[in-house]
């Protein structure tokens, strides 16, 4: 099994509201990934856990709050969003290995308004 | 600073035919990784092909294959006997042999013309 599911499948907020995105998976991955992609661009990395600890953050602003609960749990907390933040935002998962195939879910589209 | 190119914006190729996306990529590092993965329209980006930079063979997977020059960093991806639901954007990606993160290059958006 190579999935990785992400809810919502759509969020619409304001710019005032608090919520999560969520993502799971249940291969085994001791990495995950949060990614923010605009339409016909590449993903850009946001956050990387790696057992369950914070490695990479790319300079993300704070209100996006990240947290992995579990080996299996990634969630991604939003906060007082402006709209140039409305994008797809893809999680995705690995194995902790070198040159692992990154394994994405189908994204949480999100529009702030 | 590793960086990802693809030169073709948006490609088209007949049904059935034969199209070659290019990459390429600039690294001082020996030992990595490269891939391509595929995105349709409002679906799931899922790998295609995936190359080990330390072997010399071109990978396979059915109708998709790599031209990996290692000297010439150049990572091409065929599609032969294109199909409808090729059409998607294709994105190339360099992982690095240590760390978890991937570069990816800006992605070709390729349409099968029926």
């Amino acid at each position: 099994d190579t999935e990785v599911t992400q809810t919502p499948k759509h969020l619409v907020m304001g710019m005032t509201n608090k919520k999560s995105l969520k993502c799971e998976q249940h291969m085994g991955h001791r990495a995950m990934y949060w990614y923010k992609q605009k339409a016909k661009k590449p993903p850009e990395l946001m956050f990387v856990y790696s057992y369950e600890k914070l490695s990479i953050n790319e300079s993300v602003p704070s209100r996006f709050s990240p947290e992995c609960p579990n080996s299996s749990l990634l969630n991604l907390h939003l906060h007082a969003l402006q709209p140039e933040d409305s994008a797809l935002y893809l999680c995705a998962s690995s194995l902790l290995r070198e040159g692992e195939t990154q394994y994405f879910g189908p994204g949480t589209r999100l529009l702030v308004l | 600073a590793q960086t990802v190119t693809q030169s073709q914006p948006e490609m088209s190729v007949q049904e059935a035919e034969t199209v070659t996306l290019s990459c390429t990529y600039d690294t001082s590092e020996n030992n990595y990784y490269l891939f391509w993965y595929k995105q349709p329209p409002s679906r799931q980006m899922i790998l295609v092909i995936r190359q080990e930079a330390y072997k010399q063979q071109n990978a396979t997977e059915n109708r998709f294959s790599v031209n990996f020059q290692k000297a010439a960093k150049s990572f091409s991806l065929k599609i032969s006997d294109s199909q409808l639901g090729d059409t998607a954007m294709y994105f190339c990606a360099f992982g690095m042999n240590t760390g978890n993160q991937f570069y990816f290059g800006t992605g070709t958006s390729l349409t099968v013309i029926p």
